[in-house]
């Protein structure tokens, strides 16, 4: 069974640029969260979306935003991009919305701001 | 809303020696608590969970973590650790709403020395 796949791994934009990450979710999960990882500030939540729905939404601004298609796979797109943008955006897979069960992470998609 | 503290940021340890990292967590209502690992240039591997039941939880590799409601605490232990178990570990907490997001703590470096 094929893991959750993020791509580009990598990626270099500078200020005021945009850029779109995708996550393919494992067959059969209908559940993608994204989360930002810096060392200065750990992984933060960014979204849930199930069933093509965002069904959670952390603190960040609205620059940031994603949607999920109809075959569960995910993108996410930050808009006029700040130095602060420069992170890993780990996208995690599960079978359903909830807690309860695990996450799948991919190897996450490292984003440099220029 | 929940929080997770990890209160150590790094904690080395000599290979086949015991470890123990902590995790505590904020909460006014039930939780779940997750233990997840990442491997260097890799996404977060869950290591096990405490959904209910036994307050002593078994994961993979040979760690296991006890919940304790008192105390608020979730804390991870490994008897002997080996070289292969450097990695960065992650304490996160989860409300029992089926809508709740997953709330990560700001991690662990655990470095072996052989």
């Amino acid at each position: 069974k094929a893991g959750v796949t993020q791509t580009p791994r990598y990626l270099i934009k500078t200020r005021g640029q945009q850029v779109t990450l995708s996550c393919s979710p494992i067959s059969g999960h209908r559940s993608v969260s994204w989360y930002q990882q810096t060392p200065g500030q750990g992984l933060q939540f960014l979204f849930e979306y199930f069933s093509e729905t965002q069904r959670n939404k952390g603190n960040f601004p609205g620059r940031f935003s994603g949607r999920q298609f109809s075959n569960s796979r995910s993108e996410m797109n930050v808009s006029t991009l700040e130095l602060g943008d420069s992170a890993l955006y780990l996208c995690a897979s599960s079978l359903k919305s909830g807690n309860t069960g695990e996450l799948f992470f991919g190897e996450g998609s490292r984003l440099t701001v220029l | 809303a929940q929080s997770v503290t990890q209160l150590d940021s790094q904690v080395p340890v000599f290979e086949e020696a015991p470890v123990e990292l902590r995790c505590n967590y904020s909460s006014s209502v039930s939780v779940y608590l997750f233990w997840y690992v990442q491997y260097p240039n890799q996404g977060l591997q869950l290591l096990l969970k405490y959904l209910s039941g036994s307050t002593l939880v078994k994961g993979i590799n040979g760690f296991e973590a006890e919940f304790n409601k008192s105390q608020t605490s979730f804390h991870l232990r490994k008897p002997s650790v080996h070289i292969s178990d450097t990695a960065e570990y992650f304490c996160a907490v989860t409300a029992y709403s089926s809508a709740s997001k997953i709330i990560f703590g700001s991690g662990t470096r655990l470095s072996i020395r052989p």
